[in-house]
């Protein structure tokens, strides 16, 4: 069975650090691969996907990811974070029934 | 833009009671899913449907049933509530086309079980 990997449960940044989450897949076929983000008391949302083309995946708010086939990653980056990056983050790949497999998911913490 | 509701954000129920969580999206998605969150866990898929009628079980289907009658709307129900199935559960909703659709989330309904 497919599964997803987050590294960090808890990374806490100040402000115009450069933030580099995690995530690896267990799937070694074509996958169609997801971030989310969840705000404090908002929807869960999408940053970005990917599902071919260009590895380098650029969402929205500044954020990117890059797909790596060969270490089964999809990393989130962005240069530099800021207060209201405060959230939790969930890596996810598609499953064979359309569903999404989660991630554990990651807090970020930004201290302005 | 896709909108996803949920008929509550906040439940209180007792040990034992029928517990009945509604999901409404309004852009004819095929595929619907619930899943629940708990912290440290992530989200886990409890059952999704791929069309009206049609239910499959996800990975943690015990103790809950659910219900799609309209395409629009999908509903879990807590047979007999317990207090481990306190959780945030979350809906969502997608097209039938491929794998790389993105899924629309509700915004949740946070459940305690007293």
């Amino acid at each position: 069975a497919q599964s997803v990997s987050q590294h960090n449960h808890h990374v806490i940044l100040s402000e115009a650090a450069s933030l580099e989450l995690g995530c690896n897949y267990s799937y070694g076929g074509t996958v169609n691969l997801f971030w989310y983000v969840q705000y404090p008391g908002q929807h869960l949302q999408l940053l970005l996907k990917y599902f071919s083309g260009d590895p380098l995946v650029k969402g929205i708010k500044g954020f990117e990811a890059e797909f790596i086939k060969s270490k089964f990653s999809f990393n989130l980056r962005k240069p530099s974070v800021q207060w209201s990056d405060t959230a939790e983050y969930f890596c996810a790949v598609s499953g064979s029934q359309g569903n999404l497999i989660f991630g554990k998911g990651t807090k970020l913490s930004v201290k302005p | 833009d896709v909108k996803v509701t949920q008929s509550s954000r906040y439940l209180v129920k007792r040990t034992g009671e029928k517990v009945f969580l509604e999901c409404v999206q309004d852009m004819d998605h095929e595929n619907m899913f619930w899943y629940r969150q708990d912290p440290g866990l992530g989200l886990r898929l409890i059952y999704f449907s791929y069309d009206v009628k049609m239910k499959e079980k996800g990975d943690i289907p015990e103790g809950y049933s659910v219900s799609r009658e309209k395409k629009e709307r999908f509903s879990l129900i807590l047979e007999s509530a317990s207090t481990n199935q306190t959780s945030m559960y979350l809906c969502a909703s997608r097209p039938l086309l491929g794998g790389g659709e993105t899924q629309y989330f509700g915004p949740g309904t946070r459940l305690l079980v007293l």
